[in-house]
């Protein structure tokens, strides 16, 4: 089955880049049939979707209003992953950040272990 | 504050049905299909019902989804103290190009 394998530092300074990196294992990040999403949980903000990278033909991006100007999420063929990238972080950042694999018509089915990610100097 | 709007939370005793609102409007459950997720205490959320109504494989049928309009109901039937967990109601929004969810729904099964 297909299993997502999270990576990254737990601790980013405020200003900095907080980066994290996802391991897929079942499936493929150029499948043509599923998205690749990275989702956060904070007890301020709750489930919060922050974007995705997808696969048809070509690569497209979706990117949530509320990061859309520091976000970045990049899939790596050669290693089957897939990054986050979300800079300028300050404390309302610090939150559960989630890989995850679906689509709107199949649900989000397939996430990560999470990764606590704490904005602290 | 979400645009997907649950109730805080709900409650009912073992054995029986409790149900679970999320209301949005026509640019996200008025045209788009809604998913919904179980979380349990120290767990990533886990898929319960796709495409409005299907459930994934391992899912019982105590869990369904009713859809009219710009809402969903989801319901929880034979009510178990292992249900008691955070559920939240999912959608792509055609207006903002994003996925969103529902601000989750705490249920308690007293």
């Amino acid at each position: 089955q297909v299993q997502l394998q999270q990576s990254g530092p737990g601790l980013v300074k405020p200003s900095q880049t907080l980066s994290l990196t996802c391991a897929i294992s079942g499936d493929s990040v150029s499948s043509n049939s599923t998205a690749w999403n990275w989702i956060r949980q904070s007890p301020s903000r709750g489930l919060e979707w922050l974007g995705r990278a997808y696969f048809r033909s070509k690569w497209y991006n979706d990117y949530s209003v509320s990061v859309k100007s520091r976000i970045t999420i990049n899939p790596d063929t050669s290693k089957n992953q897939f990054s986050l990238h979300l800079n300028s972080v300050t404390p309302e950042d610090a939150a559960v950040y989630y890989c995850a694999r679906g689509t709107a018509r199949d649900g989000v089915a397939v996430w990560g272990q999470g990764t606590t990610v704490t904005v602290s100097s | 504050q979400s645009v997907l709007t649950q109730p805080p939370s709900v409650s009912a005793a073992p054995g029986q049905k409790v149900t679970i609102s999320c209301s949005g409007s026509s640019s996200n459950i008025g045209n788009n299909l809604v998913s919904w997720y179980q979380q349990l205490p120290g767990t990533a959320p886990k898929l319960l019902i796709y495409d409005n109504n299907k459930r994934p494989s391992g899912i019982p049928d105590r869990f369904s989804v009713s859809k009219s309009g710009t809402s969903a109901t989801l319901g929880i039937t034979g009510l178990q103290t292992g249900d008691e967990a955070d559920y939240y109601c999912g959608a792509w929004d055609s207006s903002l190009s994003a996925f969103l969810f529902g601000g989750g729904t705490q249920l308690t099964v007293l």
